[in-house]
């Protein structure tokens, strides 16, 4: 199985702050990289798709870009409801695999 | 709208068995492969196993191969997951997704999401 490492696990910024969040693969996966917000209670919601892909409905201020096993999910400009957990996904092979998540405290 | 919902999770004691169901609506449930994903009080997301719409058939996490089957009813827009021989390490709070499928039994991202249904194993 292909085994994700997300970098850092937690992080405090504050509103309007700059955030970029690390995904890297233990194998390559081409840009077969997806991003998913989790805020507390409930499901995930995907945000960007097959590594830069900006799902629809989801705002501009998020963005995604990588390729081969290093991957990053930025936030321009951190808002009050982008307090969550973030997760990477790789959908390289089967199984599809989860980083660990990366948890975006308010500062 | 799209909506899935999930129903069947319980307390059930080591050894047991339980099923899980997903209703869909709002698409055409036949066209999407399926996926159930969990995720432990506090941790992470965990695939656990998928269903193809393109008759690629059923795939399984190895942590659930043998014990948990999963099968869906497109006349009824209902996924199910059949969970055997329950260990307390399957606790989790289950998911079902819609699964982007660009070939037979390539599961590649989840979108949308249920709102999960409970499963506790203990005795």
């Amino acid at each position: 199985d292909i085994q994700m490492t997300q970098s850092p696990s937690s992080l405090s910024a504050s509103v309007g702050d700059r955030v970029t969040i690390t995904c890297r693969a233990s194998h390559t996966i081409s840009s077969y990289l997806n991003w998913y917000q989790q805020k507390a209670g409930k499901a995930p919601n995907l945000l960007i798709y097959a590594a830069s892909n900006l799902q629809s409905g989801v705002p501009s201020r998020f963005s995604g870009s990588g390729s081969g096993t290093d991957f990053t999910l930025t936030i321009s400009s951190l808002q009050p409801e982008d307090f969550a957990t973030y997760y990477c996904q790789q959908s390289y092979s089967t199984p599809p695999t989860f980083g660990q998540g990366t948890k975006v405290h308010i500062k | 709208e799209v909506q899935l919902l999930e129903s069947g999770g319980g307390l059930v004691q080591p050894g047991g068995s339980l099923r899980l169901s997903c209703a869909a609506s709002g698409f055409t449930f036949s066209n999407y492969a399926m996926s159930w994903v969990r995720q432990a009080q506090g941790k992470g997301l965990e695939w656990v196993s998928g269903f193809s719409g393109s008759g690629a058939g059923p795939h399984y996490a190895d942590s659930v191969k043998g014990r948990f089957t999963v099968s869906r009813d497109n006349s009824k827009n209902t996924l199910y997951l059949q969970m055997n021989s329950l260990r307390a390490e399957d606790t989790a709070l289950y998911y079902c997704a819609r699964t982007y499928e660009p070939s037979n039994g390539w599961f590649n991202w989840f979108d949308p999401w249920g709102q999960g249904t409970l499963v506790i194993v203990s005795s």
